[in-house]
């Protein structure tokens, strides 16, 4: 089975700032994928950015990075450059690819909620 | 292009009662999978299509069933509704069974009363 942990409830950043949401998981699993999303209060998740086990560069999307240490099992999301409209529910899922109980589903984090300070 | 539509986006159903909800995805994309999401928790998931054969089951009652349609969009059915059952339903979308990306729809708000 996989479980992901997100350990901030909430956080807080001023605008034009770093802030790093971080994520831990736990899988018996060789092969898997680690995603993250953003959901506003308007309910829609929205897909930000995607890491597979075997990667071995950390994946960018614009202003978002993942920072993927493996022996450690995490997958820290940072975004730069804080914006107000950064404000929103961060989820940290994983999926398993290669059989398994979990292949095919997303197993998702209770979330982080950030606020961005102006 | 159009993303990951659903419908209705929000409705209210009395205890015993069936819902049906619906989602196409993005074109393109053979695989479907939907979500509840319980306010204050993360998605949980449901089920999982692709070319129209179920994939995946989650740890949900049989009350809970769906199918994929021949132009890959998706009905999830609800039968025999309970209270617990109130919460964000989500549909996702990706090209193949295990997408890099998987683009989720904005959910149908269910309540039951």
């Amino acid at each position: 089975a996989q479980k992901i942990t997100q350990t901030q409830p909430g956080m807080f950043v001023q605008e034009k700032e770093a802030v790093t949401l971080d994520c831990t998981y736990d899988t018996s699993d060789q092969s898997y994928g680690l995603f993250w999303y953003k959901q506003p209060s308007s309910g829609e998740m929205i897909f930000l950015i995607y890491q597979g086990s075997y990667d071995e560069q950390n994946a960018t999307e614009g202003r978002y990075s993942l920072n993927f240490q493996k022996a450690r099992k995490s997958a820290n999301l940072v975004i730069s450059a804080s914006q107000l409209g950064d404000s929103a529910m961060y989820f940290c899922a994983m999926r398993a690819n290669a059989g398994g109980t979990s292949y095919g589903k997303l197993t998702f984090g209770q979330g982080t909620i950030l606020t961005v300070h102006p | 292009d159009a993303g990951v539509t659903q419908s209705p986006t929000h409705l209210i159903k009395t205890r015993g009662q069936h819902v049906t909800l619906r989602c196409s995805p993005i074109s393109g994309h053979k695989s479907v999978s939907w979500y509840q999401q319980v306010l204050g928790q993360g998605p949980q998931f449901i089920f999982q299509y692709y070319e129209k054969e179920e994939r995946g089951r989650g740890n949900f009652p049989d009350r809970f069933s769906a199918r994929q349609f021949p132009n890959y969009s998706s009905e999830l059915n609800v039968n025999a509704l309970l209270l617990g059952d109130s919460a964000l339903y989500l549909c996702a979308s990706s090209f193949g069974h295990l997408g890099n990306t998987i683009y989720f729809g904005e959910g149908s708000w269910l309540t039951v009363v």
